[in-house]
């Protein structure tokens, strides 16, 4: 069973960073594409980021672009989101993605709240 | 950046009833490289992560029921529940992966009526 687990939300203040992971099990990590996804507290889904399967190809959305990095360690089957310079908006659910004609599976989420 | 919008953003039906949502893109999502639309639909209940329903605008996940259906091309695509059941109450999405950035649809808001 595919299985995305988040982990690394929490409350931080504005200007600050946090790092979330997200561990993988149940298929062939190194093999797909991976993805970021926001939920913003009573609004919608928006993506934030990906990476390709051996992480040499990354992209991001405007929002985020410089701010944000991703990465993945295949070794240990997890994926990570560094965030820093962090603001009011950024505060949403965190979901972590596997790509496979569409977003074919998803993990629980992980909130980030900033806030002074 | 492609823009996508759906339409409308709530919607209340009969149980056993059709519901359908629109979602139009901004520009084509039809790829050329396999002349595939590069188009999927999401559902999403509270407390849970999105569900992946429908991807390639019509192809069905593998597990949804097929009450379940996606069409169109291009730029204009539907989301159709041919009968509606009490557990399809949810957030539906589109959402375009054709190029980044990867945007959805606000979001339709489907409840029984």
């Amino acid at each position: 069973e595919v299985q995305l687990v988040e982990s690394g939300g929490g409350l931080v203040q504005p200007g600050g960073s946090l790092r979330l992971s997200c561990a993988a099990s149940g298929f062939t990590f190194s093999n797909y594409w991976l993805h970021w996804v926001r939920r913003v507290p009573g609004k919608g889904l928006v993506w934030v980021s990906h990476i390709n399967s051996d992480g040499r190809i990354t992209n991001y959305a405007d929002s985020v672009r410089g701010r944000f990095t991703i990465s993945r360690d295949n070794a240990k089957n997890t994926l990570y989101l560094q965030m820093n310079s962090l603001r009011a908006e950024d505060t949403a659910v965190y979901y972590c993605a596997r790509s496979d004609d569409g977003l074919d599976s998803w993990g629980q989420g992980t909130l980030v709240t900033v806030s002074p | 950046d492609i823009v996508m919008t759906q339409s409308p953003d709530s919607l209340a039906v009969s149980l056993g009833e059709r519901a359908t949502i629109n979602c139009k893109s901004s520009q084509s999502v039809l790829h050329n490289s396999n002349n595939k639309n590069r188009l999927a639909w999401y559902q999403q209940k509270p407390g849970q992560p999105p569900k992946l329903l429908i991807y390639w605008a019509s192809t069905r996940e593998s597990g949804v029921p097929d009450r379940f259906s996606g069409s169109g091309s291009g730029t204009d695509f539907s989301l159709t529940i041919s009968s509606l059941q009490a557990e399809d109450v949810a957030v539906y999405y589109c959402h375009h992966y054709y190029s980044t950035p990867y945007t959805f649809g606000q979001g339709t808001k489907l409840e029984i009526k």
